[in-house]
């Protein structure tokens, strides 16, 4: 089955710096690619997603690129601010319902 | 109300108790979700259902049995749980088709399992 791993852990940036959180995912055979954002005590929204055939997503600060080579997908946000600050989730499925999640980033952005 | 709503919010229980979480979606999806939210493991899929049918259960332990009456409301009745099992229920829907993927997740149940 799919495995999902996602790093790093935990990353802080200055507020203004850009953030970036990769995952690497195993089966090839995924096609779907969404990050969700989830606040202290809140729950998980989901911030931009990608399909297979699309190499790379923009959505203002937020981006997102996969490469289907290595099998590996990316988030890139931009001018960070201290609102980013929340766990990311990254995850991959065939489809749209099987999602296998990664563990998480912690983001602190500080002012 | 409005989205996905979840109750009880908290919940402290025996191992012997027998309790139900319950979810309800006001957002005319036709899909629902079981998911299980432990410290620093990833986000694990319980229970898919499509149409009130169970269409994906992850190898989950018999003492978590789901129940689904119809396309807004969704139940995981909980038996015989082990401190293990202590963790956030999240329940998600979503617009099953071939457009979007997007779950909309409920603020979860905290389970204690004493």
């Amino acid at each position: 089955g799919e495995n999902v791993e996602q790093h790093p852990s935990t990353l802080s940036v200055q507020e203004g710096d850009s953030a970036v959180i990769k995952c690497t995912y195993s089966d090839s055979a995924s096609n779907y690619f969404p990050w969700y954002k989830q606040e202290l005590g809140k729950r998980p929204q989901l911030i931009i997603d990608i399909r297979s055939n699309v190499g790379e997503k923009k959505d203002q600060r937020i981006a997102v690129t996969l490469n289907k080579t290595a099998k590996h997908f990316s988030l890139h946000i931009t001018e960070t601010q201290p609102e980013d600050s929340a766990v990311y989730f990254c995850a991959a499925s065939k489809g749209f319902q099987k999602l296998v999640f990664g563990t998480g980033t912690r983001l602190l952005v500080s002012p | 109300e409005t989205g996905v709503t979840q109750t009880p919010r908290h919940l402290v229980m025996g191992m012997t108790n027998k309790k139900s979480l319950k979810c309800e979606q006001h957002l005319g999806h036709n899909a629902m979700y079981w998911y299980k939210q432990s410290a620093k493991k990833p986000l694990e899929l319980m229970f898919v259902y499509n149409f009130k049918e169970q269409t994906e259960n992850n190898s989950v332990p018999s003492r978590f049995s789901p129940e689904c009456p119809n396309s807004s409301h969704l139940f995981l009745h909980l038996h015989t749980l082990q401190p293990e099992d202590s963790a956030l229920y999240l329940c998600a829907s979503s617009q099953a088709d071939l457009y979007t993927g997007e779950l909309f997740f409920g603020e979860g149940s905290r389970l204690t399992v004493l």
